[in-house]
């Protein structure tokens, strides 16, 4: 069975801490990874998408990794800041039957 | 930037009616939509994908005959959930990108369909 795992479900650092979020998948056959953070209020955003042939994205603060042999991405925040404070959803895009699964979510409060 | 919108916002409609929402990119073609769904306190879920004037691409498990959707024009996708029931309450959210772009999805603000 196809499943996303996102540890820890919830984090909470102060301000300027350097951070590393998880993602975990069951299956090694992927298309791509994306990561989205989601503001309460204020909707999604697509953050960085790594497709399957990739290592990793950056993206300003931020950086993906991805290691499809072992079934993990990770989403580091450089600097972390109260505006960074949201939950952050990883989702893959499998190969077989091509279905996207979301992971639940890690929800990061960032103190000011 | 670019501005996506979902129309309703809410609405609530009884067992057995269809409802219409309808996904707008207001400053760009949107070459490619996004229909998603989410259920209270969980993540979201991928329905489909559309590519203007081409059939919708549904993921597996997704009923395409009771959730229709059209991406008639660059700028415009409705979804339709037809002969609604408790179970399709949830919430829909879209969301649109343009071609050439590798990732950047630009997403609307939701729409909280409750059916009674």
């Amino acid at each position: 069975k196809q499943e996303v795992t996102q540890i820890p479900a919830a984090l909470s650092v102060p301000e300027g801490e350097n951070l590393v979020l998880n993602c975990s998948f069951t299956d090694s056959a992927i298309y791509n990874l994306q990561w989205f953070r989601q503001d309460p209020g204020k909707g999604l955003t697509s953050l960085l998408l790594i497709q399957s042939s990739q290592r990793e994205q950056t993206s300003g603060r931020l950086n993906a990794s991805l290691d499809k042999s072992s079934g993990r991405s990770t989403l580091y925040i450089a600097a972390s800041q109260p505006g960074d404070s949201a939950t952050y959803l990883c989702a893959v895009r499998f190969t077989g039957g091509f279905k996207t699964i979301f992971g639940a979510g890690t929800r990061l409060f960032v103190k000011a | 930037g670019a501005v996506v919108s979902q129309h309703p916002s809410r609405v609530i409609c009884k067992s057995g009616t269809s409802v219409k929402i309808e996904c707008r990119s207001l400053d760009f073609q949107a070459t490619t939509m996004f229909w998603y769904r989410q259920f209270p306190k969980q993540s979201l879920m991928l329905m489909a994908t559309s590519n203007e004037g081409s059939k919708a691409t549904y993921e597996q498990g997704v009923e395409k005959d009771k959730f229709l959707i059209n991406h008639a024009s660059l700028t415009l996708s409705t979804l339709t959930v037809t002969s609604a029931h408790p179970e399709d309450s949830s919430f829909y959210i879209c969301s649109a990108k343009t071609q050439g772009q590798s990732y950047e999805q630009y997403f609307g603000p939701g729409t909280r369909l409750t059916v009674t």
